[in-house]
């Protein structure tokens, strides 16, 4: 399975949007790119996948570029309880295995 | 619906001890497993299971041990505890096929002195 690389950290303003970028560079034609976040020492929460196309769903929407190599997950209108490690992941489609790597960590400022 | 249960919340082990991490789920999920999370660091899977009676390895199997003999539970047992296994375990649980979109648990802090 490919991996990602993500930004260690990012702060967004309360209201604005948060973009958090992932590569997956490696990526292949059936593997999925996933969305999850992990508030304190919760466990982890998913918020939304894609394969080719953009997807939104009630918590965030997801762009991938056309060549798949990297995505962009978008919080539209962050709050504070937002913030959060985001991990990109990237899942083969006939694979059971998650390789979560170390995330971003995004705080929302008041 | 409780979702995905752990047990114990805590536990501290002697080096050498054995004993069983405890994960139960409540919605027919065919899909489960079970990550470890060092400090600073993101999840790292060690064993995973498709149906009940199937298992398979993740990235850091070493030193741990799965059985599903149920759909609901999956129990990780660790042999003999080593300090380095002192981390939080998480256990999850997904409908398989679809979208793997997997449910945790509260997670294990395990220490091993």
């Amino acid at each position: 399975d490919a991996k990602t690389t993500q930004p260690t950290s990012m702060d967004c303003a309360e209201g604005r949007a948060a973009n958090l970028p992932c590569n997956h560079s490696t990526i292949s034609g059936n593997e999925y790119v996933y969305w999850y976040r992990q508030i304190h020492s919760q466990g982890p929460q998913y918020i939304i996948h894609g394969l080719k196309n953009n997807e939104t769903n009630e918590m965030a929407s997801l762009i991938i570029t056309e060549d798949r190599k990297s995505s962009t997950l978008i919080l539209p209108h962050a709050t504070l309880r937002d913030t959060a490690v985001y991990y990109c992941i990237v899942r083969s489609g006939t694979g059971n295995q998650f390789y979560f790597g170390t995330g971003t960590s995004l705080t929302v400022i008041p | 619906n409780a979702g995905v249960t752990q047990t114990p919340k805590f536990q501290v082990l002697k080096t050498g001890q054995s004993m069983t991490l405890q994960c139960a789920q409540d919605m027919n999920h065919e899909y489960m497993s079970w990550y470890r999370q060092d400090p600073g660091m993101g999840l790292r899977l060690i064993h995973y299971s498709v149906g009940a009676g199937i298992t398979d390895q993740g990235e850091v199997p070493n030193g741990y041990n799965v059985s599903r003999s149920t759909t609901e539970d999956f129990p990780l047992r660790l042999l003999s505890a080593a300090p380095s296994q002192t981390s939080v375990y998480f256990c999850a649980s997904a409908r398989a096929g679809g979208a793997y979109e997997q449910y945790f648990g509260p997670g294990t802090r395990l220490t091993v002195t």
